[in-house]
Order: C-alpha cells, then sequence, then structure tokens
C-alpha cells in the first residue's frame, strides 16, 4: 500500500502540453495507476487509468513505463480550467486506496 | 441515478459531541471509503469497506468508527468530537475502476 511519488507542483503555460510525472516504484503486477484531479473546493475527480498499456480519453494521455515503476498523466493542450492538484494512485488487490500529497499544477494565461 | 450522496453537507459541533455522517451510493458498488481532507493537505484515508458487512482502517482511524451494514450506506461516526476532527470528510465507492467522490461534508468542531 506505499504511496506513490510525485512533484509538489508545476507550472505551465496555456495551450501547451504538461506532462505530471509520478514515481511507483513497488508497484505489482495486478496494481493500476488512476489519476485524479481536484478542482479548489471540489471533491477528486477521475481523470485515467491504466494497468499496462498506455491510455487515451477525452481529458488526457497517460503512459506508463515498461517496467511500470513510473506513468506520465500528459494534457494535450492545458487551459486555465486544468490547474488543479493532481493525484496518481496506485490501486491494488486489497481494495486500500491511498492518496500521496498530489502535484499542483498552475497554469499561466 | 444520483451517484455517491453524502449527508449532511456542513455540521458544527461541539467539543465532545457525537455525530454520524451518511454516504449513500446507488451504482451497486462493492468498495467504499471515507477519507479527510484538511486545508492545503491531501487526502487521508480513515476507513474503507470492500463489501457489506464488512470495514478496515485506514491511515487514521481513530476517533472514528464505521458501519456497512447495508452495500448502498457507509457511516462514518464519531463518538466524542475533537477540534482535531475538524475537516471536509469525502466518501469514495467504487466496483474496482474508477473511483466516483461525493461532494464532501464541511465539519466544524468548536
Amino acid at each position: 500500500d506505499a504511496k506513490t511519488t510525485q512533484p509538489n507542483s508545476m507550472e505551465s503555460n496555456e495551450e501547451e502540453p504538461v506532462h505530471l510525472p509520478c514515481n511507483h516504484s513497488t508497484i505489482s503486477g495486478t496494481d493500476y495507476i488512476h489519476w485524479y484531479r481536484q478542482l479548489p473546493s471540489q471533491g477528486p475527480e477521475y481523470v485515467i487509468h491504466g494497468l499496462t498499456s498506455n491510455v487515451n480519453n477525452r481529458m488526457a494521455s497517460l503512459a506508463i513505463a515498461e517496467d511500470r515503476k513510473s506513468s506520465t498523466l500528459i494534457l494535450h493542450r492545458a487551459t486555465l480550467r486544468d490547474a488543479a492538484v493532481y493525484y496518481c494512485i496506485r490501486t491494488g488487490n486489497t481494495g486500500k486506496l491511498i492518496f500521496g500529497q498530489g502535484t499542483t499544477l498552475q497554469v499561466k494565461p | 441515478n444520483a451517484g455517491v450522496t453524502q449527508t449532511p453537507k456542513f455540521r458544527v459541533l461541539k467539543t465532545g459531541q457525537s455525530m454520524t455522517l451518511l454516504c449513500a451510493q446507488d451504482m451497486n458498488h462493492e468498495y467504499m471509503y471515507w477519507y479527510r481532507q484538511d486545508p492545503g493537505m491531501g487526502l487521508r484515508l480513515i476507513h474503507y469497506s470492500v463489501g457489506e458487512g464488512t470495514t478496515a482502517k485506514g491511515e487514521v482511524p481513530d476517533g472514528y468508527n464505521v458501519s456497512r451494514l447495508k452495500k448502498q450506506n457507509f457511516l462514518l461516526g464519531l463518538e466524542s468530537a475533537a477540534p482535531s476532527q475538524t475537516s471536509v470528510y469525502f466518501c469514495a465507492s467504487t466496483l474496482g475502476g474508477e473511483l466516483f467522490f461525493g461532494e464532501g461534508s464541511r465539519l466544524t468542531v468548536l
């Protein structure tokens, strides 16, 4: 049930891509990697998740390293509305979901 | 389909009082969670449940009790509230994939 490791904060310019890294070096073979984000004064919302292959959805892309010890959330064109805290968590078969401190993303106009 | 509903949304308690937060989900999810979030901090897991009739401790379980008598409901109880329990409480549920969160319950203990 180890937490993942993320940078405390990152900055991006509007309409540029953003790559948010996450380390999960002790991940087991059955753990999924989930990303959530939390806008100010709101509850967390689901962004994307994956197991081994890279994943794409309307919000973002998830690139998972071949050894699965790290992953990167990619926002293709950051907008001001993407400014939030982004959490990377690993979900195993114990059901226990532990959030880390997350990465605070600032988007500059 | 209401998703995850938390009640109450706001509550002010005096030290030593008791209260129960209710989390209800209508998605037939097996897993349910209670988190707390203090200002400027991440979410910390209090207790969780992997199915009806089961509960387990999370990272910060002291001072809280939970029950999952019905699959759709997960109750979080404070027997004797303390100022340190002032926080925003989030409930979440999942079948095993995406976590669905409630809107949060803001609790202030004076």
